[in-house]
């Protein structure tokens, strides 16, 4: 098993630009998670979707954030235009109906 | 007041210590608890969860009080390998609200 795999690893854009994050879940898990992480605010929980269905976007900051889940091995997180104040450690998380979560190795995100 | 709130740290021991720490939440309907580790510059591992009747994993032990909203961790005989931050885990409630609610960390350092 893979595990969550996220990409690109490290991005580093410039303010204005379109960023999109990648996240590919655990085969067979039917919940996602998009997590933000900063020194100041610490783990945030942007966006999730089970069965590829967003049911709670509540921690999206602004419309700016978009997230797609087209299939159950796919997701998306857009920023459009990104921010300097975007910049932070990007988590995709995924878990079964009967728990347990597995995060991807995050996408650490500049924005110049 | 934030929903899980920890320890602010950071907890500087020396190898060989025992080390407390100390989560409370603010949803008295919550229904899980975990304790996660986050190694720097890495994603979130899940270390245990946290059971009302208390539960022991090697030198690992986690309690929880429902009545005062209240969880802990006990690190007996340290290791340095033991130096991360910990993170505090709540999942709100029930059914498929599954999304994890985490505190904001304390950190860990074991000293040789």
């Amino acid at each position: 098993d893979a595990g969550v795999i996220q990409s690109p690893r490290h991005e580093v854009t410039e303010m204005g630009q379109e960023v999109t994050l990648r996240c590919k879940p655990i085969s067979g898990h039917n919940s996602l998670f998009w997590y933000r992480q900063t020194m100041m605010r610490g783990l945030e929980l942007l966006i999730y979707f089970n069965n590829n269905v967003p049911i709670d976007d509540s921690g999206m900051p602004e419309d700016r954030f978009s997230a797609k889940m087209p299939n159950a091995s796919f997701s998306t997180l857009k920023i459009q235009p990104s921010e300097p104040r975007d910049s932070a450690v990007y988590f995709c998380a995924s878990s079964p109906w009967t728990g347990g979560y597995t995060f991807g190795s995050g996408t650490r995100l500049t924005v110049v | 007041r934030k929903e899980v709130e920890q320890d602010p740290g950071p907890f500087n021991v020396p190898e060989g210590a025992t080390v407390a720490f100390n989560c409370t939440y603010s949803n008295s309907a919550s229904q899980s608890f975990f304790w996660y580790r986050q190694d720097c510059r890495k994603e979130p591992k899940l270390l245990m969860s946290v059971y009302s009747s208390g539960n022991e994993d090697g030198r690992f032990t986690a309690q929880l009080n429902r009545a005062s909203q209240y969880i802990s961790l006990l690190i007996r005989d340290s290791k340095l390998s033991d130096s991360a931050t910990y993170l505090c885990v709540v999942i709100p409630s029930s059914g498929s609200a599954r999304q994890l609610t985490f505190g904001s960390g304390t950190q860990l350092t074991v000293l040789p």
